[in-house]
């Protein structure tokens, strides 16, 4: 149960697009269809982005800018447009198989 | 309106036990998968337990044989037992409910443990 890998940080100016990667192995995030993404805001709960890798959930509002890909053993998720709400610290989550999750270490994004 | 309340969280020494609660909202607990997750202060989100809606359970090795996941249909709540607990099991515990089986949908606000002497 090791923890996916994030980068620490990323940063972008408003307007910009940023992809967070999201890195595991072939027995989680290369193994299944199950990754997500929270967005935690300080002293705030996690909410829920993306699920399935690429699905938004609705009708929960998450807005169009944010999308999720994956490729292998690597996810992403990218913010396009960004805007200073979307200032915040997110994590990629994976199924690992016999009912075990593993989150990643979580990257805070910075809106310059 | 889906909403989770946990309580329950606290002081308490190494060694010592907690129980925390996760009174719920807005749908029906024993009907749905269930999860912990926590928090160490500063850290990033760690799984801790799941109950399936059957009522099987799973633990992350971290807390295996200290922790224990339970349900309750008439209150429409969630507990986590933790015994022998560690430092190392300081943090915000959350509750969740796992949607389709296998992602957080719905978060509680947390409850904060800490464990020291």
């Amino acid at each position: 149960q090791s923890a996916l890998t994030q980068p620490a940080s990323v940063s972008g100016s408003p307007g910009q697009s940023i992809t967070i990667s999201c890195t595991g192995t072939s027995s989680d995030v290369g193994n299944y269809n199950l990754v997500s993404w929270y967005q935690q805001h300080p002293g705030k709960a996690p909410k829920l982005m993306i699920y399935e890798d690429n699905k938004r959930p609705s009708p929960s509002g998450i807005s169009n800018r944010f999308s999720g890909s994956k490729s292998g053993n690597t996810a992403s998720l990218t913010i396009s447009g960004l805007q200073a709400e979307d200032e915040a610290n997110y994590y990629c989550c994976s199924y690992a198989g016999s009912s075990t999750w593993v989150f990643g270490g979580g990257t805070k994004l910075t809106v310059l | 309106e889906v909403q989770m309340v946990e309580s329950g969280g606290g002081l308490v020494q190494p060694g010592g036990s907690l129980r925390l609660s996760c009174a719920a909202s807005g749908f029906t607990v024993s009907s749905n998968y269930m999860s912990w997750v926590r928090q160490a202060p500063g850290k990033g989100l760690e799984w801790v337990s799941v109950i399936y809606s059957g009522g099987s359970t799973y633990y992350a090795d971290s807390v295996k044989g200290r922790f224990t996941i339970s349900r309750d249909k008439s209150k429409n709540t969630l507990y986590l037992q933790m015994n022998s607990l560690r430092a190392e099991d300081t943090a915000v515990y959350y509750c969740t409910r796992v949607e389709n089986n296998r992602h957080f949908d719905y978060w509680g606000q947390g409850t904060l443990v800490t464990v020291s002497s």
